[in-house]
């Protein structure tokens, strides 16, 4: 699978957009792009996955690039209970072998 | 709640000693993924079973194993434990295997391990 790479920690400040990227530059075609987050020490929570066109939910937006080398992550209106470690994982289709990395530590400040 | 129970909460035991942790997938779930999260480690996939079978082995030690039951629940056993085991355990499940790409995983509230 290929490797991602998130900077380790982003400030934003309530009501703003939250926009987290990710790089994957080994990417393949049949590769998904995920987006987790872990709230202290509860379980990690699915956010949102996407191929390559962008996708939207009720919780956030996935931007992938043309080149599907990177992708980033839009909380439209981050709260402060969005504090959380963002995890972007890059998965092969047919494989739910997931490898977190580090991840992004995201800080909401009021 | 994601719909996935662990059991215990909290695990306090000696070293060289033998636990089993517990996770029941949400309801019609064949998947159970088990994952351990350590300070210095970060969260590391240790196992997936499909529908009783074995389907994925990630960083498992020889002395820790698993298992899923016929009615999807699964075990978790380690033995022999050492100071460095003590960790949070979490339980993931999904609908599938990993077929279509869908690999939302549902994580329970985990299991924290202390060994001392």
């Amino acid at each position: 699978d290929a490797k991602t790479t998130q900077p380790p920690s982003m400030d934003c400040a309530e009501g703003r957009a939250a926009n987290l990227p990710c790089n994957h530059s080994t990417i393949s075609g049949n590769e998904y792009v995920y987006w987790y987050r872990q709230i202290h020490s509860q379980g990690p929570q699915y956010i949102i996955h996407g191929l390559k066109n962008n996708e939207t939910n009720e919780m956030a937006s996935l931007i992938i690039t043309e080149d599907r080398k990177s992708s980033t992550l839009i909380l439209p209106h981050a709260t402060l209970r969005d504090t959380a470690v963002y995890y972007c994982i890059v998965l092969m289709y047919n494989n739910n072998d997931m490898r977190f990395g580090a991840g992004t530590r995201l800080t909401v400040k009021p | 709640d994601s719909g996935v129970t662990q059991t215990p909460k909290h695990l306090i035991t000696a070293t060289g000693q033998r636990v089993t942790l517990r996770c029941s997938p949400r309801s019609g779930d064949l998947s159970v993924y088990w994952y351990q999260q350590s300070l210095d480690q970060g969260l590391q996939f240790l196992i997936q079973y499909y529908n009783g079978e074995e389907r994925a082995k990630g960083n498992i030690l020889e002395r820790f194993s698993a298992q899923q039951f016929p009615d999807l629940h699964s075990e978790l056993n380690l033995s022999s434990l050492e100071l460095g085991d003590s960790a949070l355990y979490f339980c993931a499940s999904s609908v599938d295997g990993g077929a279509s790409g869908r690999g939302e995983q549902f994580f329970g509230p985990g299991t924290r391990l202390t060994v001392l």
